[in-house]
């Protein structure tokens, strides 16, 4: 157990919704990150925030954003759904923006049909 | 860009037999390298980790050794066992003064240690 959590376990839900996923980051790990992983496409960065302000961006959509909040959860929220972003997605922390190691939760399946 | 190159999968191995996933990367500079394992169903748990030229990570039996000149990061283990079937993949961190240590991963590569 890493100590990240992410809810929901499995989500599933038709084209043209919106989702939220969220994350919980190991107790004082300040910083946040968001990675797709799918069968097409591998495991692929896509945004980080560090105590509530955004550090970088990968390949994230436009459709797709996130932030971070005060008590350092995070929240990953996918709009207007395509069958394309079925995938799963990890959130992983670290202590600090200095610190390389990062430790994954368990990732949020989504399937869109 | 920053990328890694895995050897392609799956591998099949028998119990204790030698295990050798190869891993290259290309990067403009320096990059912490890492393996991470991810079990069925699980996500994914770092490994091991170098952070310079000829350092050695090691965990579990697993070792990889950080190699400047042929900017590779192979992965081994003497005698496998069946529990360590999972997908491995080798990743990179490279972060330029003032940027973020996003890391990029290479493709994965699926081991099964059969009995």
């Amino acid at each position: 157990d890493s100590g990240v959590t992410q809810t929901p376990k499995h989500l599933i839900t038709a084209t043209g919704q919106r989702v939220t996923l969220r994350c919980s980051p190991r107790s004082g790990d300040l910083s946040v990150y968001w990675y797709q992983q799918s069968l097409d496409q591998g495991l692929q960065f896509l945004i980080q925030y560090y105590n509530g302000e955004e550090r970088a961006k990968g390949n994230i959509l436009e459709r797709f954003s996130a932030q971070q909040f005060p008590d350092l959860h995070s929240e990953l929220n996918l709009s207007s759904l395509e069958l394309g972003d079925s995938a799963l997605y990890f959130c992983a922390s670290s202590p600090s923006t200095s610190t390389d190691t990062q430790y994954f939760g368990p990732g949020t399946r989504l399937t869109v049909l | 860009g920053d990328s890694v190159t895995q050897m392609e999968g799956p591998v099949t191995l028998s119990e204790e037999a030698f295990l050798t996933i190869n891993c290259t990367y290309t990067a403009t500079g320096y990059p912490s390298l890492f393996w991470y394992v991810q079990y069925p169903g699980e996500g994914l748990q770092l490994l091991l980790k170098a952070t310079k030229a000829d350092d050695k990570g090691s965990n579990k039996g697993f070792e990889a050794t950080y190699r400047k000149e042929t900017t590779s990061f192979h992965l081994e283990k003497g005698s496998v066992q069946v529990s360590d079937s999972a997908v491995y993949f080798c990743a990179l961190s490279y972060h330029p003064r003032g940027s973020a240590r996003q890391l990029t991963f290479g493709s994965g590569t699926q081991l099964t240690v059969l009995p």
